[in-house]
């Protein structure tokens, strides 16, 4: 595998389920993101991790758990999510961690298409 | 909130026709990149530009990085249906990226 991976790539889940979304970067990258594309919106970020420790939380709704086990894997736990949470999940990586300066070209995954019943 | 603007929103042409997307914001960014998406997929970078009035040419596109570096712009020459997708801006300040809400292009044969 090459770049930037993310599994499931569709996901159905009702309100009341526990799932997890997974992203891997092959990349050898120091920062990884989660971002939610909703239709006729530009990308919100969610969450940032840098050298494994996560750096921003853009008041997303504790329902998204981020996890950063390394620097190669990142995780978003979901419970209990709303109908307005179905969107497309982005993961992206950047070889420069948020606080050293330096362009933080991003890297996507192809993106986990989530539906919420 | 940095808020960087894309116009226009919409662009449909046909094959051969040239066109210009705009980004615009009232903050000074230290990079700015462009990325191209298409549909089920993430996006991928195109450039990056860094320097005020810097030009970079790829193929048939030219980005240019506004002098105060607030703006930039990107130009395709003789667009192919290759060419169809979503045009995202993202300006780089303090180690953040702020996106624009995109340029959805459609190059029609």
């Amino acid at each position: 595998e090459t770049g930037v991976t993310q599994t499931p790539r569709h996901l159905v889940m009702g309100m009341t389920n526990k799932k997890s979304l997974k992203c891997e970067q092959h990349l050898g990258h120091n920062a990884m993101y989660w971002y939610k594309q909703s239709a006729k919106k530009p990308l919100e970020l969610m969450f940032v991790y840098s050298l494994e420790e996560r750096v921003e939380n853009n008041s997303v709704p504790s329902r998204f758990s981020p996890e950063c086990p390394n620097s190669s894997h990142l995780f978003l736990h979901l419970h209990t999510l709303q109908p307005e949470d179905s969107a497309l999940y982005l993961c992206a990586s950047s070889q420069d961690s948020v606080l050293a300066g330096g362009p933080h070209e991003q890297f996507f995954g192809p993106g986990t298409r989530l539906t919420v019943l | 909130t940095q808020l960087l603007e894309q116009s226009p929103q919409f662009l449909s042409i046909q094959e051969g026709e040239n066109l210009t997307v705009y980004c615009n914001s009232s903050s000074v960014f230290s990079s700015l990149q462009w990325y191209r998406q298409e549909p089920g997929e993430g996006p991928v970078l195109l450039v990056t530009v860094v320097t005020g009035g810097e030009v970079k040419k790829l193929k048939r596109l030219t980005f240019q990085f506004g002098d105060a570096r607030k703006d930039s712009s990107l130009h395709i020459t003789a667009a192919q249906p290759g060419d169809t997708g979503l045009y995202l801006c993202a300006g780089v300040r303090a180690g953040k990226s702020t996106f624009g809400d995109g340029t959805t292009l459609t190059v029609k044969p």
